[in-house]
């Protein structure tokens, strides 16, 4: 099994620049979690869908950020323009079906350095 | 906002000792407590989940919970250089609407000297 994957692996773009991240989940798994990780902050849970459908967007820091997951093995963190604050690592992970364990499988993440 | 607070140490100790991981959350209403382990520059990984009350041992690993007291902690005995890492505390979000968000503690950063 190959995992959640994401890309790219890093990415470096100027202040103003639109960056979309990308996530494929586990196959079988219904929810997808977008989070984005700094020091200052540790690990935030930005959104998450279920069945492709937004669940939960309260952890979007503002209106340049936007989440899309059009089909179930395939989901878009854009933010658009961005700003060198968020520079972060942005993990994305899924969650098979509803058991009583929610066990949260980590993608790899992207590395994001807006200059 | 839910908190989830962690020491962030780092935490050293020496190899085969045990090592003691704390973490306190302020959602009464959580039932689901997890452990993740963190490597530099890699995703984080569970190691230890938790739901009731009392001790659940798993390996070296042995997860507390006393919710009265809203704290979790995880022991590590047998400290070996490999565990040296930052560990996550996660507790589930109970507002949500499905329950199935997480809250994460900063961390606590572990060393294990040889």
């Amino acid at each position: 099994d190959a995992g959640v994957i994401q890309s790219p692996r890093h990415e470096v773009t100027e202040m103003g620049q639109e960056v979309t991240l990308r996530c494929k989940p586990i196959s079988g798994h219904d929810y997808l979690f977008w989070y984005r990780q700094t020091m200052m902050r540790g690990l935030e849970l930005l959104i998450y869908f279920n069945n492709n459908v937004p669940i939960d967007d309260s952890g979007m820091p503002e209106d340049r950020f936007s989440a899309k997951m059009p089909n179930a093995s395939f989901s878009t963190l854009k933010i658009q323009p961005s700003e060198p604050r968020d520079s972060a690592v942005y993990f994305c992970a899924s969650s098979p079906p509803a058991t009583l364990l929610n066990e949260q499988f980590f993608g790899p993440g992207t590395r994001l350095t807006v200059l | 906002q839910k908190e989830v607070e962690q020491n962030s140490g780092p935490l050293s100790v020496p190899e085969g000792a045990i090592a003691s991981l704390n973490c306190t959350y302020s959602d009464r209403g959580s039932q689901s407590f997890f452990w993740y382990r963190q490597y530099s520059g890699k995703s984080p990984e569970l190691i230890m989940f938790i739901y009731s009350n009392g001790d659940k041992e798993d390996g070296r690993f042995t997860a507390q919970l006393n919710k009265a007291s809203q704290y979790v902690s995880l022991l590590i005995r047998d400290s070996q250089p490999s565990d040296s890492a930052t560990y996550l505390c996660a507790v589930n979000e109970s507002n949500s609407n499905s329950g199935y968000a997480l809250n994460f503690g900063k961390g606590t950063s572990l060393l294990v000297t040889p």
